[in-house]
């Protein structure tokens, strides 16, 4: 079963602008981490963000999270066309097991 | 080169056949993930260790899937009598538990094609 779903499923931009990709979640989770997959490759680590934190940075990327509402946002800026990528969040669960759910990820190009 | 090492990258199998599938994770990493990965869909978890301990199995582990991490370093994965449906890339990660909470990492993936 999934855990997260991100939206949108795919996106599409020109080269420069900003990305945004949500993810939404169903449980309390410890942490929420976000991925990039270039096509038939493995998933590189982008950022991890912890239950009490709101908003980290990374280069350009700036990830937010809200318990509240369950939900988690990617924001690439000034992007460029080997950001092409699919994006995924993948969350644990506070329920004492630490496996990672993905969800069904954002399929994201850039034009140049 | 010091991240998730699978192997092999690529295996061709015919219907019927085991094949076993290699995962070396981050050497001081004590928690070893296994996911499968069919196009177009997010990774789906298959199971995890803790140092040699298998904690948990998902439902879509069948019986022909064996995973072991023996000595609490390697792992194998196991498919015997595989069927088209197993055709998908089989993901390895592993993450560092007992010291807070830290990223997993992922290997390349061994893609597996039944035919």
């Amino acid at each position: 079963s999934q855990q997260g779903e991100e939206d949108p499923q795919a996106l599409s931009i020109q080269e420069g602008e900003n990305a945004t990709m949500n993810c939404s979640y169903k449980t309390s989770i410890n942490n929420l981490q976000w991925y990039r997959q270039n096509s038939g490759r493995g998933l590189v680590h982008l950022i991890l963000i912890r239950s009490n934190e709101r908003e980290k940075h990374s280069g350009r990327l700036r990830v937010t999270l809200d318990t509240s509402k369950k939900s988690s946002s990617l924001l690439i800026t000034a992007s460029r066309a080997a950001d092409t990528a699919s994006y995924f969040c993948a969350t644990d669960t506070d329920s004492g097991t630490y496996k990672y759910i993905f969800g069904t990820g954002t399929r994201l190009k850039v034009l140049a | 080169d010091t991240g998730v090492s699978q192997d092999p990258r690529h295996k061709i199998t015919k219907r019927g056949q085991n094949v076993t599938f290699r995962c070396d994770p981050i050497s001081e990493h004590n928690r070893l993930y296994w996911y499968r990965q069919t196009l177009g869909q997010g990774p789906e978890f298959l199971t995890y260790f803790q140092n040699e301990a298998q904690l948990e199995k998902s439902r879509l582990l069948s019986d022909r899937f064996s995973a072991e991490r023996p000595k609490g370093s390697f792992s194998t994965l196991e498919i015997q009598r595989t069927e088209q449906g197993d055709s998908a890339m089989y993901l390895c990660a592993s993450s560092l538990a007992g010291v807070g909470i830290t990223e997993a990492f992922f290997g390349q993936g061994t893609r597996l094609t039944v035919v």
